[in-house]
């Protein structure tokens, strides 16, 4: 069972108007949350970074929470704009000795409509 | 900020030959990964790139199938061996610079197609 679950597993909206994005986490121990943008054909671009201590992060129109007792965190678009259209991927930070190990969810797939 | 160039971007390759996949960063880095991105799935982590010693595999991966090298701080390569069509995938390398909670910056990844 992948332990990083994100929904919706993708997403149509017109342009302009804003979404959120879900995603639900069980990995520990937990160390960060990552929210990244995958274009297609490109790799992952990072968007937020949040520690357990942090309950909010943006990144110009994208606003990443997180409820470090429920783990659970959202990523909010606003004003949506062509270019969003992409795979939004969540990603847990896990503590391990040495470096850190990323748990990758399947991300959710967003297309804006003009 | 760390850039990644990787090369090749696709390929399209015949069962049972080998393919291997350059990672050239822009600067010294500490960690370095291979990562498999398999069609509609997450990415996996293939294993840990150590430079100056032999490669750290995850559980299902193993160095006979994906020989990793790292002769470097800057370079890495991913070779994928006697290819079948289930390694038709997207294989992305992707770094950090130290430890804790750092960017990991990744390639554009490689599209490969094995017929």
């Amino acid at each position: 069972k992948n332990q990083v679950e994100q929904s919706p597993q993708s997403l149509i909206i017109l342009e302009g108007k804003n979404c959120t994005l879900q995603c639900n986490y069980t990995v520990s121990p937990f160390s960060n949350l990552r929210w990244y943008k995958q274009d297609t054909g490109r790799g992952p671009v990072s968007l937020t970074i949040m520690t357990f201590s942090e309950n909010t992060k943006s990144n110009g129109r994208y606003t990443a929470t997180l409820d470090a007792d429920t783990k659970q965190s959202s990523l909010h678009i606003t004003a949506s704009q062509l270019s969003d259209s992409a795979s939004y991927i969540c990603v847990d930070g896990v503590r391990n000795t040495g470096f850190q190990k990323l748990v990758f969810g399947t991300g959710t797939r967003l297309l804006v409509s003009p | 900020s760390a850039v990644i160039s990787q090369k090749p971007s696709r390929d399209i390759c015949q069962r049972g030959t080998s393919l291997t996949i350059q990672c050239q960063v822009d600067s010294q880095v500490t960690m370095m990964f291979w990562y498999r991105q398999q069609p509609g799935q997450s990415l996996t982590l293939i294993a840990t790139a150590n430079q100056g010693s032999e490669a750290t595999y995850e559980s299902g991966f193993v160095i006979d199938k994906f020989p990793i090298s790292r002769p470097n701080l800057t370079f890495s390569t991913l070779t994928v061996s006697n290819m079948s069509p289930e390694d038709s995938s997207i294989y992305l390398c992707s770094v950090v610079g130290r430890i804790g909670n750092t960017e990991a910056f990744f390639g554009q990844g490689t599209r490969l197609t094995v017929v």
